[in-house]
């Protein structure tokens, strides 16, 4: 079946260091790919998403793009802030399908 | 209000108890969904409704029994937990089912003592 796998975390990071954190997955189709965050005490909310390969999703800094020959969707944002501290889920959801598919989510802490 | 809304936030209850979780969607969605998030694992899917019909049941123990009663609204009825259930529940709607983007709530914090 379909599946996600983020990278271990917790990462910890000084403001404005660069960020990646790696998403890779496996699908029998063509899924969409999205990244959401969870800051504390709060739901889910969706950063950015991608439909097709080469695709990129954007918002708030943050980048990913969808390489269908690497599934992969790698989270990245150049220069981190304190406020950016929360956990980040990579998903992805076959078309058609009624759910989406979660990675076990990557804890990002950032320090002043 | 606007979103997905969730209530109580926070909720503690015996085995023996009878509860319920609320969500309320103010997003014109017709699919809505609960998840569940458990320290280090995945969301899991529990339930998915699409036009107040149950479309899926993630093979969810029968002390969670859900209702629908209009697509703005869905209930997480709990009889009879276990330790083991206290978790993150999430809410979240959609546009229909299978539609891409889903809009979570910010949760419901259960502890079963």
């Amino acid at each position: 079946g379909d599946s996600v796998t983020q990278m271990e975390g917790p990462v910890t990071l000084s403001e404005e260091a660069f960020l990646t954190i790696n998403c890779t997955y496996t699908a029998t189709g063509y899924p969409s790919l999205f990244w959401y965050v969870q800051y504390p005490g709060e739901g889910l909310q969706l950063l950015l998403k991608a439909t097709k390969a080469d695709d990129k999703g954007s918002n708030k800094g943050f980048e990913a793009t969808y390489r269908k020959e690497t599934t992969s969707f790698h989270l990245e944002k150049g220069s981190v802030q304190v406020s950016d501290s929360a956990v980040y889920f990579c998903a992805l959801s076959e078309k058609g399908a009624q759910k989406l598919v979660f990675g076990q989510g990557t804890r990002l802490t950032i320090n002043p | 209000e606007t979103g997905v809304t969730q209530t109580p936030r926070h909720l503690v209850m015996g085995m023996t108890n009878k509860k319920s979780l609320k969500c309320e969607q103010h997003l014109g969605h017709n699919a809505m969904y609960w998840y569940k998030q458990s320290a280090k694992k995945p969301l899991e899917l529990m339930f998915v409704y699409n036009f107040k019909e149950q479309t899926e049941n993630n093979s969810v123990p029968s002390r969670f029994s859900p209702e629908c009663p209009n697509s703005s609204h869905l209930f997480l009825h709990l009889h009879t937990l276990q330790p083991e259930d206290s978790a993150l529940y999430l809410c979240a709607s959609s546009q229909l089912a299978g539609y891409n983007e889903q809009f979570f709530g910010p949760g419901t914090r259960l502890t079963v003592l």
